[in-house]
């Protein structure tokens, strides 16, 4: 069975530094890899994913994260942190072969910016 | 695409009694999804449909629960016998079904539902 570990309920960071968000996930295989994000009242969308390829994979608001298999980690990073960042952000992973196409979501990892 | 729309945005409720909600997804997305989202937690997967068949269900899902899609469009999400348990987002989501496991899902804004 496949799961997801984000590391820290809630993040903290200074307007302008570095964001490092964690995620872990179990799987007997590598899986296809998410991170969506929800700002307040509304629904959740997607920020980049990692299907194949290059394990480096950016996606929009100047955000990133790397597929590192050995690891089993698919860390978020922006540069530079900008207020409109703040929002929860979601970790998930399906399945790439077998197992049909449900999703498992992490808990979620609140990123507060401070002015 | 006008996105994906959830109705009611809320929806608050006596114990025992039964409530629908309503997802319509992105128009000729073949793949619906629901989940429920409780305070501080992702959401968890309930079932999906691929067009108008029901692939999975989790085991989340009880008797108590029952998701339609009869024409392919359009997804209805009952709760019999509601619980206090039952409180939580309830979130649908679409995508094309062209990329496997690999889809992007496009969410709702979800329907909150309160058990009193």
């Amino acid at each position: 069975a496949q799961s997801v570990t984000q590391l820290g309920s809630h993040v903290s960071v200074s307007e302008g530094a570095l964001v490092l968000l964690r995620c872990n996930y179990s799987s007997s295989v590598p899986p296809y890899l998410f991170w969506y994000v929800q700002y307040p009242n509304q629904g959740l969308q997607l920020l980049l994913k990692y299907t194949t390829g290059a394990t480096l994979v950016k996606g929009i608001n100047g955000f990133e994260a790397e597929f590192k298999k050995s690891e089993t980690s698919f860390h978020l990073t922006k540069p530079s942190a900008h207020m409109s960042d703040a929002a929860e952000y979601f970790c998930a992973v399906s399945p790439t072969k077998g197992g049909g196409f449900k999703t498992i979501f992490g808990a979620g990892t609140r990123l507060f910016v401070k002015a | 695409d006008t996105g994906v729309s959830q109705n009611p945005r809320h929806k608050i409720t006596k114990r025992g009694q039964n409530v629908t909600f309503r997802c319509d997804p992105i128009s000729e997305h073949n793949r619906l999804y629901w989940y429920r989202q409780t305070l501080g937690q992702g959401p968890e997967f309930l079932t999906y449909f691929q067009n108008e068949a029901q692939l999975e269900k989790s085991r989340l899902l009880s008797d108590r629960f029952s998701a339609e899609r009869p024409k392919g469009s359009f997804s209805t999400l009952e709760i019999q016998r509601t619980e206090q348990g039952d409180s939580a987002m309830y979130l649908c989501a679409s995508s094309t079904g062209t990329s496997g496991g690999a889809d992007t899902q496009y969410f709702g804004p979800g329907t909150r539902l309160t058990v009193l």
